[in-house]
């Protein structure tokens, strides 16, 4: 999925643990976004992050779901204290994003993080 | 906010026949992407229009944008087992920090 890395692929906690899921962006693209997907679901925004900000978690619970894109490293979509709910897959993409030019807002996708709370 | 509403939700055909799905809104988009999912993976960008009217063509996949520049159409000619996969339609441009896809159409094509 041209680029994007997402680890792990699959991905099974117990009710109460803490799930981690990493995005690792294309080359040279400094946004990002998260995304969930029930089965036989569309994708649901989730969270908008540049480097080192926040640009907007609208989409995200208000509680135990967190973000982060640091200046080095992965970007992180954390979840903690996991509910049976919480089993989805979770799907990054990454976009150059230079205002202006409407082709460089294109998405581009990682494969996604297959997540199941026993 | 739901600002796309794709149309049919489901659609199963037999190889070889043609068909149109539909992305529609109330609102105007400068840009507008189209994407397809393959069971188990991400979505994958096919698409995007800019120009309202706009007709793009990628081998038996017609993409139009609406004159207004808030409707779009995906025409498959000849389906194949390969095009099976989730259509999503999303606006592109800089007005939207939310990338808020339509709830998509789901094809299966039948050898």
């Amino acid at each position: 999925n041209a680029g994007v890395m997402q680890n792990p692929r699959h991905l099974v906690r117990r009710r109460g643990q803490e799930a981690r899921l990493r995005c690792s962006p294309m080359k040279g693209h400094s946004h990002v976004y998260w995304y969930r997907q029930l089965p036989e679901e569309g994708l649901k925004f989730m969270v908008y992050l540049q480097k080192e900000n926040i640009i907007d978690e609208s989409g995200m619970p208000k509680e135990r779901f967190s973000a982060e894109f640091p200046k080095e490293g992965p970007s992180i979509l954390r979840i903690q204290q996991v509910v049976r709910g919480d089993s989805a897959a979770y799907f990054c993409a990454s976009s150059p994003r230079v205002a202006g030019d409407v082709r460089l807002n294109e998405q581009f996708f990682g494969p996604g993080t297959r997540l199941t709370v026993l | 906010t739901q600002l796309l509403e794709q149309s049919p939700q489901f659609l199963s055909i037999q190889e070889g026949e043609n068909l149109t799905v539909y992305c529609n809104s109330s609102s105007v988009f400068s840009s507008l992407q189209w994407y397809r999912q393959e069971p188990g993976e991400g979505p994958v960008l096919l698409v995007t229009v800019v120009t309202g009217g706009e007709v793009k063509k990628l081998k038996r996949l017609t993409f139009q944008f609406g004159d207004a520049r808030k409707d779009s159409s995906l025409h498959i000619t000849a389906a194949q087992p390969g095009d099976t996969g989730l259509y999503l339609c999303a606006p592109g441009g800089d007005n939207f920090n939310k990338f808020y896809f339509g709830s998509g159409t789901k094809l299966n094509v039948k050898p």
